[in-house]
């Protein structure tokens, strides 16, 4: 069966820090992945999402920024932080034949 | 810009009620919808996932689709306190792409 992992589960940053997030998905082969964000109280927003190595389509223009070094990893990272960068940071992939989508546990980021 | 339209809620039902979520997208192109279901600082959860007009049941749970009126529901029956949770809408965009769009979600409270 397929398992996705993301890490760390919390996080705290002060502003102007880096930031490295990083999402695992195991049991599958060549699966599109996905970065979202969602504010408090907010819906879900897409921000990269990937179909393979090294292919990244960025949804949003900000100080964010996604690679996928190997085929079931992807990362989400970001030279210096913003107070509007805190909320809850998703990763996805999906599941072909009918297509769904399931998500990882979440990281939840504060930036102070 | 494609959006997907859900009554924020809250929506408060008595435990053993059915309970109604409705929701409506512009994109006529899709074809793929679904519903997840998110406690409170967790992640979202696929609970249900309908490609064509009708009404699908699992368990407790019939998703209804009505492409003509670009409208998606979900039907709780015999709600449980344990469903109390926000409730989000999900459609793949149109045009052959992989892009989920999601709605705000409705906040669901089942009172025991």
């Amino acid at each position: 069966s397929q398992t996705i992992h993301q890490w760390p589960a919390t996080l705290v940053q002060p502003v102007g820090s880096p930031l490295s997030l990083e999402c695992t998905v195991e049991g599958t082969s060549n699966p599109n992945l996905y970065w979202y964000r969602q504010a408090a109280g907010r819906g879900l927003q897409l921000l990269f999402y990937s179909v393979g190595i090294g292919q990244i389509s960025s949804e949003v223009p900000q100080n964010l920024s996604a690679s996928r070094p190997q085929d079931r990893q992807f990362i989400l990272s970001s030279k210096k932080l913003l107070l509007s960068d805190s909320g809850f940071y998703l990763c996805a992939w999906n599941k072909w034949g009918p297509y769904e989508q399931y998500f990882g546990p979440g990281t939840r980021l504060t930036v102070t | 810009q494609k959006e997907v339209e859900q009554n924020s809620g809250p929506l408060s039902v008595p435990e053993g009620a059915i309970a109604s979520l409705n929701c409506t997208y512009s994109d006529r192109g899709s074809q793929s919808f679904f519903w997840y279901r998110q406690y409170s600082g967790k992640s979202p959860e696929l609970i249900m996932s309908i490609y064509s007009n009708g009404d699908k049941e699992d368990g407790r749970f019939t998703a209804q689709l009505n492409k003509a009126s670009q409208y998606v529901s979900l039907l709780i029956r015999d709600s449980q306190p344990s469903d109390s949770a926000t409730y989000l809408c999900a459609v793949i965009q149109g045009g052959g792409g992989f892009k989920t769009i999601f709605g705000a979600g409705t906040r669901l409270f089942v009172k025991a």
